[in-house]
């Protein structure tokens, strides 16, 4: 029972190009949102985030937009630099906070940049 | 200055035996958790505690055992390691109800 699904295992970009990372949802509860990235032998690092009430969040290179209707988010970066190499994670929470943290992961996406 | 830490980072244990990993955050957040990333590499969270309270408690066998001595740690023990224990551990925190958890380094975990 798979909540939070990135169909895409891996993901190659060129270096300046625009990197769109995908992340589906079935559970209609879950109200926000969570992207982390995660390098080889560390933990994962929060990126950005977005609440339900929201379609669009950015913070300099990342811009996350999500579409209720069709459960879905994305992340794009822009300019994609070498450095964002890395394995990037959606995550869910459930509405209003009572899940005090639950947070559910998709699988995971392998981004690499190519110079 | 690391802001949430774990130890140890790599653990090589038999079968049968009792293990602890331990978590630290300097963060002053109230709420901690414990992740397993298994073979297939989800993140699924164990347990969480919110101010030394367990507010968390995920299908685990019980062989696994949070304790939080104060709101800054939160180890995990295991008894009776088997092989399908081997993973990487992730300890995390969080402020409040609501917000990004930030993660330790990860112990991983090897069981033969």
């Amino acid at each position: 029972d798979q909540q939070v699904k990135q169909n895409s295992p891996s993901l190659s970009v060129q270096e300046g190009r625009i990197s769109i990372l995908n992340c589906d949802y079935t559970n209609s509860m879950f109200d926000y949102f969570l992207w982390y990235k995660k390098y080889p032998a560390e933990g994962p690092t929060f990126l950005i985030s977005i609440s339900s009430i929201k379609d669009k969040n950015e913070d300099g290179r990342f811009t996350v937009f999500l579409n209720k209707s069709a459960k879905h988010l994305s992340l794009h970066i822009v300019p994609s630099q070498p450095g964002d190499s890395a394995v990037y994670f959606c995550a869910a929470d459930l509405a209003g906070g009572t899940s005090y943290g639950k947070l559910t992961f998709g699988q995971g996406t392998i981004l690499t940049v190519h110079p | 200055d690391t802001a949430v830490s774990q130890t140890p980072k790599y653990l090589v244990t038999q079968m049968g035996n009792d293990k602890s990993i331990k978590c630290e955050q300097n963060l002053g957040h109230d709420t901690m958790y414990w992740y397993k990333q298994d073979s297939k590499k989800f993140l699924k969270i164990m347990f969480s505690y919110n101010n030394k309270e367990l507010i968390i408690n995920e299908t685990v066998p019980n062989r696994f055992s949070p304790k939080s001595p104060d709101k800054a740690h939160l180890n995990l023990h295991i008894n009776s390691l088997e092989l399908g224990d081997s993973a990487v551990y992730f300890c995390a925190s969080r402020r409040a109800y609501r917000g990004e958890q930030y993660f330790g380094p990860g112990t991983r975990l090897t069981v033969t």
